[in-house]
Formats: structure tokens, sequence, C-alpha cells
């Protein structure tokens, strides 16, 4: 059971929207910065999303980050067959002193 | 290029230990956190172990504390991870990452795998 809670699967159609939740506690997302990875299949994660809203250089901008409260939330626009991958969420704990991720979504570009 | 490439990993006996090491180069190794992130297979992240720039401050998981043991040399822009007491559940894909300033990852190595198996 993950510390913070992600919908196990999301899809859409290419060229859609598609948003993914990441809920969690003052004690992480409350009161930390979140980050968000993308994982293609058989690669190791990517960094994708930090500072809740910070893209890496390289980043496509169809990618976006956004927190509010204890829940942050990751949306990708014109969505593309290539963006078929598990995507994780990821903070601080600041009571348990860990670093703790989301389950994980597994995204589906039908 | 930021780069960073593990080893060690292999097949070993319950109760058994492994040592691995992540080689890191393309960037000022002493000046970065740097963390143990490990995936069972088909599951998903997790932390593992943070060591801060200096090596002064550490962090383990509830689940390896006492049996783990994160530590760097910063004269051979190296990682480690000592892992004694190994269980079935350690069983995994270990990546070393190198972190920002707010607990981001933002470079991962390739990962080592783990089987601790009978």
């Amino acid at each position: 059971q993950s510390v913070l809670t992600q919908p196990p699967s999301v899809s859409a159609a290419p060229g859609q929207k598609v948003t993914i939740s990441c809920s969690g506690s003052s004690s992480n997302i409350g009161n930390n910065y979140v980050s968000w990875y993308q994982q293609l299949p058989g690669t190791a994660p990517k960094l994708l999303i930090y500072e809740n809203n910070k893209r890496p250089s390289g980043i496509p901008d169809r990618f976006s980050g956004s927190k509010s409260g204890t829940s942050a939330t990751l949306d990708i626009t014109g969505l593309q067959t290539g963006d078929e991958a598990d995507y994780y969420c990821g903070t601080w704990d600041s009571s348990l002193s860990v670093v703790v991720f989301g389950g994980g979504t597994k995204l589906t570009v039908l | 290029e930021v780069q960073l490439v593990e080893s060690g990993g292999g097949l070993v006996q319950p109760g058994g230990s492994l040592r691995l090491s992540c080689a890191t180069s393309g960037f000022t190794f002493s000046s970065y956190e740097t963390s143990w992130i490990r995936q069972a297979p088909g599951k998903g992240l997790e932390w593992v172990s943070h060591i801060s720039s200096s090596g002064r401050t550490i962090y383990h998981a509830d689940s390896v504390k006492g049996r783990f043991t994160i530590s760097r040399d910063n004269a051979k822009n190296s990682l480690y991870l000592e892992m004694n007491s190994l269980r079935a559940e350690d069983t995994a894909l270990y990546y070393c990452a190198r972190e920002g300033p707010r607990s981001h990852f933002d470079y991962w190595g390739q990962g080592t795998l783990v089987t601790v198996s009978s």
C-alpha cells in the first residue's frame, strides 16, 4: 500500500488530454514539493516534472504539473502513442523522513 | 553528459550479502545528494536509501533499516549499497539516482538486478 494514491490506469485517444492524480497528506504533498516520472516499458524512470510544476530541459510543454493542498496532478495534452508508459508521483514525507512514491498509473493511448 | 552506471547485482541466497556500486560521471558528484531506488518485478518504485553530498546525513526505508547501508566515495565519484540479511522480498532492479534540491531525481542509472532465491 503506497503512501501516495494514484489511479492504477487511465486511458484516452490520441490528441486528447489526460489527467493523473496523486493524493497524499499534510506530511508529504501538503508541505513538500512533488515530482513526476515517466517510465517507458523496459527503461529507467525519467523526470518529467519537479517542484510541483517545473519541467526539465527537453520535456515538452504538453506535460504540466500542479498541486493543491494534499493533492497533485499531472496533465498530458495532445496525447501520442509514444506517451504510453507508467507514471509515478513522488515527494518527501516529513513525518516518516523518507521519500514516498505513488503506486504508479499506467497510461494507455487508445 | 551525466551518467550513472550500477553494478554488483546478481543471484544470492536468502540471508546472503551483496554490495552494489554506482559509478558516476559528467557532473561534480561531491555536490549532489544521491539515492538508491528499487523496483520489484512488475511493481512500482520504492525508495531505499539517501545520502547527503558529504555523506554525513543518511536515511533508510524502514524495510531495509538495519540490513542495508548506503555510502559514497567522493574521490571515486561512486555510490554504494551494502546489503546484508537479504530476503526474497528484496528481489528487485536497483537504481541509483542523482537528487535535485527538493527530493526529486533528475538522473537515473539503468539499474542492476538483485535476485534473492535458494
